[in-house]
């Protein structure tokens, strides 16, 4: 079965710091999202990472996927009272199939 | 265009009752994914379907759970009894074809059995 561990699972800060989540597997990704879910709604896609090293950034987002394409973060800078809600990585462990494993999540809270 | 319909969006009732969840996904999405989400267990997918056809129902808890999915646009999961501890936010997403497509999600159904 594969799993994906994220940590924190929590996380409380003051606007301004930045904070970096993780997601790791002992399996190896096809492809991996990060999604952000807002109370009342469903997950909403930031990214995809598809290529070991890969490093894409979203205004004060960077994600990184791993070399091995088995762990993936997420950076966030300078966070603000807007960035708080639930972050969920999931991966793709078979290319074609459209199937994601979600992780736990982090629930992220900025404090003004 | 639209996203993700899911109806109801809450649901309360006895333990015992049928419940019936409805999706409809965005136009043109081959996949339709129904997923539980409880603070415990996080998200987790139940079943999904490839042009209407169940794929996967590995995630699916137990009997008392079924899903279908009629035409394109149309999906129910009906648990039939239901017992207090399926109490969860269902939520259903659809997705074009390939892995790397996002996922699209509808609002959840917050289902509270009593």
């Amino acid at each position: 079965t594969q799993l994906l561990e994220q940590s924190p699972q929590f996380l409380s800060i003051q606007e301004g710091e930045n904070l970096t989540v993780y997601c790791n597997s002992s399996s190896v990704f096809s492809s991996l999202q990060w999604y952000r879910q807002e109370p009342g709604e469903g997950p909403v896609l930031l990214v995809t990472v598809v290529t070991g090293g890969e490093v894409k950034k979203l205004k004060r987002l960077t994600f990184q996927f791993g070399d091995a394409r088995k762990d993936s973060s997420l950076h966030i800078t300078a966070a603000q009272p807007g960035d708080t809600g639930l972050y969920l990585c999931a991966g793709s462990f078979i290319s074609n199939t459209g199937k994601l494993i979600f992780g736990q999540g982090t629930t992220l809270q900025v404090k003004p | 265009d639209a996203g993700v319909i899911q109806s109801p969006r809450h649901e309360v009732t006895e333990m015992g009752q049928e419940v019936t969840l409805r999706c409809k996904p965005i136009s043109g999405h081959d996949y339709l994914f129904w997923y539980r989400q409880t603070m415990m267990r996080g998200l987790e997918l139940l079943i999904y379907f490839n042009n209407n056809v169940p794929i996967d129902d590995s995630g699916m808890p137990e009997d008392r759970f079924s899903a279908k999915m009629p035409n394109a646009s149309f999906s129910t999961l009906k648990i039939q009894p239901s017992e207090p501890r399926d109490s969860a936010v269902y939520f259903c997403a659809s997705s074009r074809a390939s892995s790397n497509q996002p996922q699209h999600f509808g609002d959840g159904t917050r289902l509270s059995i009593l």
